[in-house]
This record gives C-alpha cells, sequence and structure tokens, in this order.
C-alpha cells in the first residue's frame, strides 16, 4: 500500500520569505499523481498543485512550485512571496494512475503540515 | 467555491444514533469519493461511486453505508455511532473518476458525537 510521510508537522515563515515542505512517499508504482492540498481554517480542502510522475518537469502555480525528486520519492512545495492567507495546514497527496480494488483513484494523504505566517 | 456541495454543516448528536451525511456533486462529474478527517487517523478514504455504483471501498465500517443516486447525489449513512465517530467528513468529485483528473471537496460536514 502506498504511504505519504510529512515529517514537518509545524513550519512558520516570515511575510514575503519563502518557505519549503516536505512531502516523502512510498509506491512501488511507476505512475502516479501528486497533489498539495491547502486547508484553512475554514476547512475546505483546496486544491494547490499537481504533479504527474511522468513529467520531469516540476509544475508551477503562480507563487506555488513543487520540486520532484522521482527517484527519491521525495514531492515538496515551495511557497514564496509568503502572504498571510498562505497560513494553513498542508497535505501532500498520492493517487495511483492505475487504481485499486477494480478502478479507484483514491488519494492517499499524509498527516499534513501547519504552515504559519508571521507579519 | 469548489462546486461541491455538503449538507449539513454541523452535526450534533448522541452515542447509538442514525446520521445521513447529502452531497451534491459539481455539476457533470460522475465520481464521488467520501473521506473521514478525525484528528488520530487524519484523512482517510471510505468509499467511491461512480456514476450510480459503487466502485471502491476503503477504511469503512461496516456501520457505515452510502449510496450514489440517478441525480449523481451520494448519501453517507452512519448508524449506532460511536464517540470515536466525531470527525469531520468530506465529499469530493471528480469528472469521471480517473487518476488525472483532480478530486474537488466540498466543505465538509463536522460531526460531533455527545
Amino acid at each position: 500500500a502506498q504511504t505519504v510521510t510529512q515529517s514537518q508537522p509545524e513550519m512558520s515563515v516570515q511575510e514575503a520569505e519563502t518557505v519549503t515542505l516536505s512531502c516523502t512517499y512510498d509506491t512501488s508504482e511507476s505512475d502516479y499523481y501528486l497533489f498539495w492540498y491547502k486547508q484553512p481554517p475554514s476547512r475546505q480542502m483546496i486544491l494547490v498543485i499537481r504533479q504527474e510522475a511522468y513529467k520531469q518537469q516540476n509544475a508551477t502555480e503562480n507563487r506555488f512550485s513543487v520540486n520532484f525528486q522521482k527517484a527519491a520519492k521525495s514531492f515538496s512545495l515551495k511557497i514564496s512571496d509568503s502572504q498571510l492567507g498562505d497560513a494553513a495546514m498542508y497535505f501532500c497527496a498520492y493517487r495511483s494512475a492505475y487504481g485499486t480494488q477494480g478502478g479507484s483513484e483514491k488519494l492517499v494523504f499524509g498527516k499534513g503540515t501547519k504552515l504559519t505566517v508571521n507579519p | 467555491d469548489s462546486g461541491v456541495t455538503q449538507t449539513p454543516k454541523h452535526l450534533i448528536t448522541a452515542t447509538g444514533q442514525r446520521v445521513t451525511l447529502r452531497c451534491s456533486p459539481r455539476s457533470g462529474d460522475l465520481s464521488v469519493y467520501w473521506y473521514q478527517q478525525s484528528l488520530d487517523q487524519g484523512l482517510q478514504f471510505l468509499i467511491q461511486y461512480y456514476n450510480g455504483e459503487e466502485r471502491a471501498k476503503g477504511n469503512i465500517l461496516e456501520r457505515f453505508s452510502a449510496q450514489q443516486f440517478p441525480d449523481l447525489h451520494s448519501e453517507l449513512n452512519l448508524s449506532s455511532l460511536e464517540l470515536g465517530d466525531s470527525a469531520l467528513y468530506f465529499c469530493a468529485s471528480s469528472v469521471d473518476g480517473r487518476a488525472r483528473q483532480p478530486q474537488h471537496f466540498g466543505d465538509g460536514t463536522r460531526l460531533s458525537i455527545l
């Protein structure tokens, strides 16, 4: 079974600075998708960024970018020019491209990293 | 706004009771997923439906059941509730269940068991 590990329960960053959140995963599959979701205090789950394992190029969405190291099974999220609104729980998630149990492409989540942004 | 609607937002009930959580997926989405978020277990997949049919089960208790109706909305039924069932229950939907399609989450239903 796939597992996702986020080793940093909490992180903090100064407003306007850059922070990197770590994520590692374990899988025997070669094709999969990786995601970062943001959960602010309002508890919504908001998709931040997505990476396809067969693509070597790292995904970027505005101030958010990832460092995807497939061989190391590492998928870190970099937030540049941090803003107060970035404060939230961030979850790393894995999704098989093949599915299990007859085709489910469920998300497997890490435990999350709580990001605090200091003014 | 993700387009996924979950009702109710909050639910307070007692042990032994039964509740029903409702989810309306985004317009056009055929696949619905249910997840449970608790402090000790984190976010865990419960069950998936695709176009009315159960597609996969995860860590769902026998006391829990779900279905997806012809109009594609889904309901998660929780019975014989225990204190440990207190959690945030999310519904997510995607276009067709294929892995490349992102899952869009509702705002969740907060279930509190007294």
